[in-house]
């Protein structure tokens, strides 16, 4: 069983770039979460895709968007990028209607200069 | 809204003391109630959850309660290792409609056990 796998593990981008973060979802999960985890903070969830649309948002702005693929894979989109978007983003997937099974990827720390 | 308290931390115990992590939350109708651990360089795992009232998740000798009356899901373990310092995370999910994925987190209690 193939788990969570998220791409690149490490980004250092400047104020007002753009930048995609990748997420594989563990084999025969449809859905996919992301979340941002803030230095000592918890996860604040992003939003989440089935069937290759948005299915639910968080208190994030309009510049956090994001695609789901026909395989399940995801991508996250920032843009205008800010000092405050620094942080962890973690991807998590589920198999839809199970919300008890979510399984995370290790992350990709994005670090905005 | 959800949302979830835990105790302040970081908490700093010896190997084979008693762990409590306090962990109260607010939500509308029965959520279910989650333990995350995140180990230093990693994502989060699953712990232990609980999705209904009176349930006791439980794993690897780490056990929660969830208590509707006081609205608490407290982390449990008679004797901690070593291996246990990482940081833990209580959770929940109001699962149905467009929430399935979405987990509420509390801020995170880092613990570290010495030898």
């Amino acid at each position: 069983e193939t788990g969570v796998t998220q791409s690149p593990t490490h980004l250092i981008k400047t104020r007002g770039q753009q930048v995609t973060l990748r997420c594989s979802s563990q084999s025969g999960h449809n859905t996919v979460s992301w979340y941002q985890q803030a230095l000592g903070q918890g996860p604040q969830f992003i939003f989440q895709y089935y069937r290759e649309e948005e299915n639910g948002r968080g208190n994030f702005p309009p510049r956090f968007s994001g695609l789901q693929f026909p395989n399940y894979s995801s991508e996250l989109n920032v843009n205008a990028l800010e000092l405050d978007d620094s942080a962890l983003y973690l991807c998590a997937s589920s198999f839809h209607g199970e919300p008890k099974a979510l399984h995370f990827g290790n992350g990709t720390r994005l670090t905005v200069t | 809204g959800n949302s979830v308290t835990q105790m302040e931390g970081p908490v700093t115990l010896s190997e084979e003391a008693f762990l409590t992590i306090n962990c109260t939350y607010t939500a509308t109708g029965y959520p279910s109630l989650f333990w995350y651990v995140q180990y230093p360089g990693e994502g989060l795992q699953l712990l232990l959850k609980a999705t209904k009232a009176d349930d006791k998740g439980s794993n690897k000798g780490f056990e929660a309660t969830y208590r509707k009356e006081t609205t608490s899901f407290h982390l449990e373990k008679g004797s901690v290792q070593v291996s246990d310092s990482a940081v833990y995370f209580c959770a929940l999910s109001n699962a149905g409609g467009t929430s399935y994925g979405k987990l509420t987190f509390g801020q995170g209690t880092i613990l570290t056990v010495h030898p």
